[in-house]
């Protein structure tokens, strides 16, 4: 139980296009998702903290226009880059956490090549 | 602010060498603390919950312990397929969000 999957695993984009990444929970309702960023070597980041039916919550720093954050259902969430550029280029992961559950269970990840 | 910090950055074992990885924190008030395991270009994928000091849990040849300061990663007889990298997590009381912060880190290499 508890699977996420996220979609696409790989995306390679030229710089100014805007990408979507999804993240569904399988197996269970989510009532929150997160997205999180991570660089080579380093921690996850955290980038916003989103609740079913609600606007996104953004980490300080993180440009809510840029970072599009769409939470309609309780099995999916959206990560859209606008007008993605080279220094967007990173993994990201999402995760989701069921309603009485203070677990988070990630997605595979989106490698994220902007050239 | 939350703080995690792991150590060693990097761990090369022989298999069936035993051995720890720490995981030191900070945090206004414990909610939990998590151990997640991050194979290389995937998510990472849940281990153990602690929630109090003194709590230990084991799943195969791994097992968590939680102080008030730091958790331990204990790993007995490890095999290659163990290598991967091991995260820690705090998550603080309080709040609606269930927020995790991240410590850097342990990659374990187990060499056959």
């Amino acid at each position: 139980g508890a699977v996420v999957s996220q979609h696409p695993s790989r995306v390679i984009c030229k710089s100014g296009t805007s990408v979507k990444i999804e993240c569904r929970s399988l197996d269970f309702q989510a009532t929150t998702m997160f997205w999180y960023r991570q660089f080579p070597k380093q921690s996850l980041m955290l980038m916003a903290t989103s609740n079913e039916g609600s606007k996104a919550t953004y980490e300080q720093g993180v440009e809510k226009d840029k970072f599009l954050i769409n939470h309609a259902s309780l099995t999916l969430s959206t990560l859209t880059v606008t007008s993605a550029h080279p220094e967007d280029s990173s993994f990201y992961i999402c995760s989701a956490r069921g309603q009485g559950d203070n677990i988070q269970y990630f997605g595979a990840g989106t490698r994220l090549s902007v050239l | 602010e939350d703080q995690v910090t792991q150590s060693p950055e990097a761990l090369r074992l022989q298999e069936g060498e035993s051995s720890s990885l720490n995981c030191s924190y900070t945090v206004s008030g414990l909610r939990g603390l998590f151990w997640y395991r991050q194979d290389p270009g995937k998510g990472p994928e849940f281990l153990f919950t602690l929630y109090s000091a003194g709590e230990e849990k084991e799943k195969e040849r791994l097992k968590a312990t939680l102080t008030k300061k730091e958790s331990f990663l204990h790993i007995t007889a490890p095999k290659p397929e163990d290598s991967a990298t091991y995260l820690c997590a705090v998550q603080a009381r309080g709040g609606s969000n269930y927020k995790l912060t991240f410590g850097k880190g342990t990659l374990l290499t187990v060499n056959p």
